[in-house]
């Protein structure tokens, strides 16, 4: 079945690191993929997407490439802020295969110190 | 306007109590999913519907588990004889369309089953 693969936390960096957070996927249509995140007490928001492949979603200064010769959506961004501190998800929607729902990785905690 | 809502919150019950969790989607979107958070983990799928018609039943994990929406609005996840092992987060997402895979998450109720 579909699975999602997300770099093993946590993860702290210091304020203006760089940062990635590595996200792999298995399906067996063709999905669509997205990053939701979490900050603490709060429930989850949906960050980015992209739906087809070499698509890039971004929001707030995140990136993500959708590779579908990699099959992977990693998170990136330039330069991260004690406010970015929070569990992100990486999750796929394989409409084509079927289903209508999501598919999550574990999630990556980071922690981003002053 | 508001957003997904769930009561309770928080729920504290004895094992073999049955317990229902409420789901208020965002007004008009046609679609409900029901997830399950363990603690450390990604949101696992567990059932969803399209308006009041249920698609999806996969996930619920045994027939103690049930999920109704029979408006086609609220919806009722009601576990039947609560065991240690169903303490979790029980998160609720609703989308505007059929096979939009865009989904908006509500707070969650957490369920503590002693």
């Amino acid at each position: 079945g579909d699975s999602v693969t997300q770099m093993e936390g946590p993860v702290t960096l210091s304020e203006e690191a760089f940062l990635t957070i590595n996200c792999t996927y298995t399906a067996t249509g063709y999905p669509s993929l997205f990053w939701y995140v979490q900050y603490p007490g709060e429930g989850l928001q949906l960050l980015l997407k992209a739906t087809k492949a070499d698509d890039k979603g971004s929001n707030k200064g995140f990136e993500a490439t959708y590779r579908k010769e990699t099959t992977s959506f990693h998170l990136e961004k330039g330069s991260v802020q004690v406010s970015d501190s929070a569990v992100y998800f990486c999750a796929l929607s394989d409409l084509g295969g079927g289903s209508e729902k999501l598919v999550f990785g574990k999630g990556t905690k980071l922690t981003v110190n002053p | 306007g508001a957003g997904v809502s769930q009561s309770p919150r928080y729920k504290v019950t004895k094992r073999g109590q049955d317990v229902a969790l409420r789901c208020d989607p965002i007004s008009g979107h046609v679609s409900l999913y029901w997830y399950r958070q363990a603690l450390g983990q990604g949101p696992e799928f567990l059932t969803y519907f399209n308006y009041e018609a249920q698609q999806d039943k996969s996930g619920l994990p045994n027939d103690r588990f049930s999920a109704e929406r029979p408006e086609g609005s609220i919806s009722t996840l009601t576990i039947q004889r609560t065991e240690q092992r169903d303490s979790a987060m029980y998160r609720c997402a609703s989308s505007s369309r059929v096979r939009d895979n865009e989904q908006f998450f509500g707070p969650g109720t957490r369920l503590t089953v002693l």
